[in-house]
């Protein structure tokens, strides 16, 4: 069990365009998810934390006017990159929190790696 | 800022015991130490977790010292499969608390 899944799992767009990723709990429900994001060679940063049915948070330097992101479901947590750039360009993960557990232990997708050109 | 730290990189023998260190002198007493793993270009995979007492699982034992500065996970018989970047993180449990990463330990398993 706990299994988040993210959709693409990779991305190419024309620079200016939006592209938008899904990440879903497969076998669990989520009131939290948190999405993240790792350029090549660092570690993961986190971008937002999302509660479903209200707004998201998001962390100190993350515009969240390019970054939009959308909780509607238990299961269903979206990152919406609007009018990407070349420096968008990143390996977007997310994760949801298991509630059931206990610990409200994180689970992680397996990442969706998104190439501006 | 990550409340840990951590070597950048180590070695370990295929078959032998993997053993990583993490401080965290000014962890809290409502925080519980986690450590998740990154395989190149996935997404990090939980390991272990615990408060103060160790904790093993069927991928890891975790060493946490009585005053609680500092921890150890140990994988007992490494595989090049275990090769990746090992992150000790310190957060609240119980409550979704968000993931602070810090650079973790780059852990190359060699044959």
């Amino acid at each position: 069990g706990a299994v988040v899944s993210q959709h693409p799992s990779w991305v190419i767009c024309k620079s200016g365009t939006s592209v938008k990723i899904e990440c879903r709990s497969l076998d669990f429900q989520a009131t939290t998810m948190f999405w993240y994001r790792q350029f090549p060679k660092q570690s993961l940063m986190l971008m937002a934390t999302s509660n479903e049915g209200s707004k998201a948070t998001y962390e100190q330097g993350v515009e969240k006017d390019k970054f939009l992101i959308n909780h509607a479901s238990l299961t269903l947590s979206t990152l919406t990159v609007t009018s990407a750039h070349p420096e968008d360009s990143s390996f977007y993960i997310c994760s949801a929190a298991r509630s059931a557990s206990g610990n409200n232990e994180q689970f992680f997708g397996p990442g969706t790696r998104l190439t501006v050109l | 800022d990550a409340k840990t730290t951590q070597p950048t990189s180590m070695d370990c023998a295929e078959g032998r015991a993997a053993n990583l260190p993490c401080n965290h002198s000014t962890i809290s007493g409502n925080e519980y130490v986690y450590w998740y793993r990154q395989i190149h270009s996935q997404g990090p995979q939980y390991i272990i977790h615990g408060l103060k007492n160790n904790e093993t699982n069927e991928m890891a034992s975790l060493i946490i010292t009585e005053d609680r500065k500092s921890s150890t996970l140990i994988l007992p018989h490494a595989t090049l499969r275990d090769t990746a970047v090992y992150y000790c993180i310190v957060r609240v449990g119980g409550t979704t608390d968000k993931l602070i990463f810090g650079t973790g330990t780059r852990l190359q398993v060699f044959p």
